[in-house]
């Protein structure tokens, strides 16, 4: 989508290996999230930004962690991968919060094996 | 856990007819948003509705919402092939962050 870009699309990693995705985004939004996609459990909240270099845990953080050292750039690092974090990984971002809408990105499939 | 769920799970209708999905959920909201999804993309968000309001319209788009009974409905007028999508609801209890219930998978038959 313009103005949010995910890396990589898709990724094919070991179990017990770090993974790091990335979000990058054009719209100098102030609010970047993670989220991910499993059938039957819509998307969940991973981990989100509210600033640079300020973050907050969502529902499903255990075995996640993020970085944001720039306005643009979200990093969402699976510490050791587990064939459990095997899902679609969607970036968003929103200028203020939950009080707009979000744009996602195009989302990212990791399957870990 | 999920704030919202839609019901039903699954639509499918034939092309021209109406669809109407419900959204519930549990908590106080600021508002409450509907969003679609075509397979294999990113989410598309489609309108806002604030907690003081009651209906909002956009295009074929029919968003209603009743405080009382923690509720939403999202109804989209005569459909089109281009409608199937899966469609979420999504609220934000004024905590910068919105909770995405599992969605509801609409198919138009052509």
């Amino acid at each position: 989508d313009a103005g949010i870009t995910q890396s990589p699309r898709h990724k094919v990693t070991e179990t017990g290996t770090p993974v790091t995705l990335r979000c990058h985004q054009t719209e100098n939004h102030r609010y970047m999230y993670w989220y991910r996609q499993d059938p039957g459990h819509g998307l969940r909240l991973i981990h989100y930004s509210y600033g640079v270099k300020d973050t907050d845990k969502g529902e499903v953080s255990d075995g996640y962690s993020v970085s944001r050292s720039k306005t643009e750039d979200f990093l969402l690092t699976l510490e050791s991968a587990t064939s459990s974090q095997t899902s679609v990984y969607f970036c968003a971002i929103s200028p203020e919060g939950g009080n707009y809408g979000y744009t996602f990105g195009s989302g990212t499939r990791l399957t870990v094996v | 856990s999920q704030q919202g769920e839609e019901d039903p799970q699954a639509l499918s209708i034939q092309e021209g007819e109406n669809a109407t999905m419900n959204c519930s959920y549990k908590t106080s909201i600021n508002n409450l948003q509907w969003y679609r999804q075509n397979s294999g993309r990113g989410l598309v968000h489609l309108i806002l509705i604030r907690s003081n309001e009651r209906e909002k319209h956009s295009g074929r788009l029919r968003v209603t919402l009743d405080t009382s009974k923690k509720s939403s409905s999202l109804l989209i007028t005569a459909s089109r092939a281009a409608d199937t999508a899966s469609y979420f609801c999504a609220t934000d209890a004024n905590d910068y962050k919105l909770s995405f219930g599992a969605g509801t998978t609409v198919t138009v038959r052509a």
